[in-house]
């Protein structure tokens, strides 16, 4: 499978717990995005790389959110100190860099409970 | 005001209806747009580009308006199918270089 690929599918963790979801981009993209969707939403945008370098942040994101590219190619995003308003999927995206007119490929997303 | 609105529906519509789907965006200096597609509990998947000159897909039309700024989606013979949440994204412009999503407007084609 070429497309994004992000995991875990699912995690429930308690209020309080880090947790830490990992994205594999698609192998020729150096754009690499993090967004996060809850019910009756579009996707909110949390943060952008290119390559290694993380050039866009959201107001949204807040200091318990710290993402990494550290090489390139796959990101992790980490929360920490988790909130029940934390609950919702969190999608990471990737596109090739061709301009502002081009494609962003979404993965399958990762389901965030915390309870 | 958001910057990329969408009425969120649901659209209930028959088999074979046309349907159109509105989105205002706030920043004249967007540059480019689309509709994505995204199905219950599914990522959101391009469904196509919008281009100012307006642009047609099989059974779709999207159109631009940059002096109003909206753009529109058009759906024709409606297919059990097209039942989906249809996303309005705009890259809002220089030094924004992530997508803007709306919050999507729901269509269910019926029988």
């Amino acid at each position: 499978d070429t497309g994004v690929s992000q995991d875990p599918r699912h995690k429930i963790t308690k209020r309080g717990q880090n947790v830490t979801f990992r994205c594999d981009p698609i192998s020729e993209h150096n754009r690499l995005y993090w967004y996060r969707q809850t019910l009756g939403q579009g996707p909110e945008f949390l943060t952008y790389f290119q390559n290694e370098a993380q050039l866009e942040k959201s107001r949204l994101l807040s200091d318990r959110f710290s993402a990494e590219r550290p090489k390139g190619s796959f990101s992790t995003l980490e929360i920490q100190r988790t909130e029940q308003g934390d609950s919702a999927m969190y999608l990471c995206a990737s596109s090739a860099h061709r301009g502002a007119d081009t494609e962003a490929f979404f993965g399958q997303g990762t389901r965030l409970t915390v309870v | 005001r958001k910057e990329v609105e969408q009425d969120p529906g649901p659209f209930n519509v028959p088999e074979g209806a046309t349907v159109a789907f509105n989105c205002t965006y706030s920043n004249s200096a967007s540059q480019s747009f689309f509709w994505y597609r995204q199905d219950c509990r599914k990522e959101p998947k391009l469904l196509m580009s919008v281009y100012s000159s307006g642009n047609e897909d099989g059974r779709f039309t999207a159109q631009l308006n940059r002096a109003s700024q909206y753009i529109s989606l058009l759906i024709r013979d409606s297919k059990l199918s097209d039942s989906a949440t249809y996303l309005c994204v705009v890259n809002m412009g220089p030094g924004r270089r992530a997508l803007t999503f709306g919050s999507g407007t729901r269509l269910q084609v019926q029988p």
